[in-house]
């Protein structure tokens, strides 16, 4: 079984500051990692994903993540955050056989000041 | 646009009253999710369906039932509504039985039990 921690439930940041949200998993297998974003009465949309290849993966609005297996974690960066950015993000963690369940964390509210 | 199609957007329900909550895809998906989001503790799978005519538990299962009559629909249902079933419910679907896609979701329907 899989399981997702995030490490801080919320995170203020000045516009055009960069961001780091922090997530780290807990598997016994290999895994697939994913980001969401949920903008306020939204459904979740995908951020990007790391299936395998380059531990380095660029996703949708500019933002990156870093798979790191030695730290199990997958960090999510952007170098400089927007107003429109404000919104909860979620790490999720999957299995990769077949019907493995994706197991998402308790999230981290990211609020982008002025 | 394809995508997940909930109903209703949100609903005040007594307690004790039975409710059907909708979700049809137009993706031709093979697997469909139910989960609640709940602030802190993020989301959790209620029932799953792998494909149609199949269905199974997720982690939060109890005063649930689901169908999978065909492809397209995956109706959650409340036998008898009770207040800890306030929450916010995502129906999501997945194109494989692995998750390399990632999961699209709906909007969400917002339930107050009272």
């Amino acid at each position: 079984a899989q399981s997702v921690t995030q490490l801080d439930s919320q995170v203020p940041v000045f516009e055009e500051a960069p961001v780091e949200l922090r997530c780290n998993y807990s598997s016994s297998v290999s895994v697939y990692l994913f980001w969401y974003v949920q903008y306020p009465n939204q459904g979740l949309q995908l951020l990007l994903k790391y299936l395998s290849g380059s531990t380095l993966v660029k996703g949708i609005n500019g933002f990156e993540a870093e798979f790191n297996k030695s730290q199990t974690s997958f960090h999510l960066r952007k170098p400089s955050v927007h107003i429109s950015d404000t919104a909860e993000y979620f790490c999720a963690v999957s299995g990769k056989t077949s019907y493995d369940k994706v197991i998402f964390g308790p999230g981290t509210s990211l609020s982008v000041i002025p | 646009i394809a995508g997940i199609t909930q109903a209703p957007t949100s609903q005040i329900l007594a307690a004790g009253r039975r409710m059907t909550l909708r979700c049809t895809q137009d993706m031709r998906h093979n697997a469909m999710y139910w989960y609640r989001q709940d602030l802190g503790l993020g989301l959790r799978l209620i029932h799953y369906s792998n494909t149609a005519g199949t269905t199974g538990k997720g982690e939060v299962p109890d005063g649930y039932s689901v169908s999978r009559a065909n492809t397209d629909d995956f109706p959650l249902t409340l036998a008898s509504a009770v207040p800890s079933q306030t929450s916010v419910y995502f129906c999501a679907s997945s194109d494989s039985n692995r998750a390399t896609g990632g999961y699209t979701f709906g909007s969400g329907t917002r339930l107050t039990v009272v």
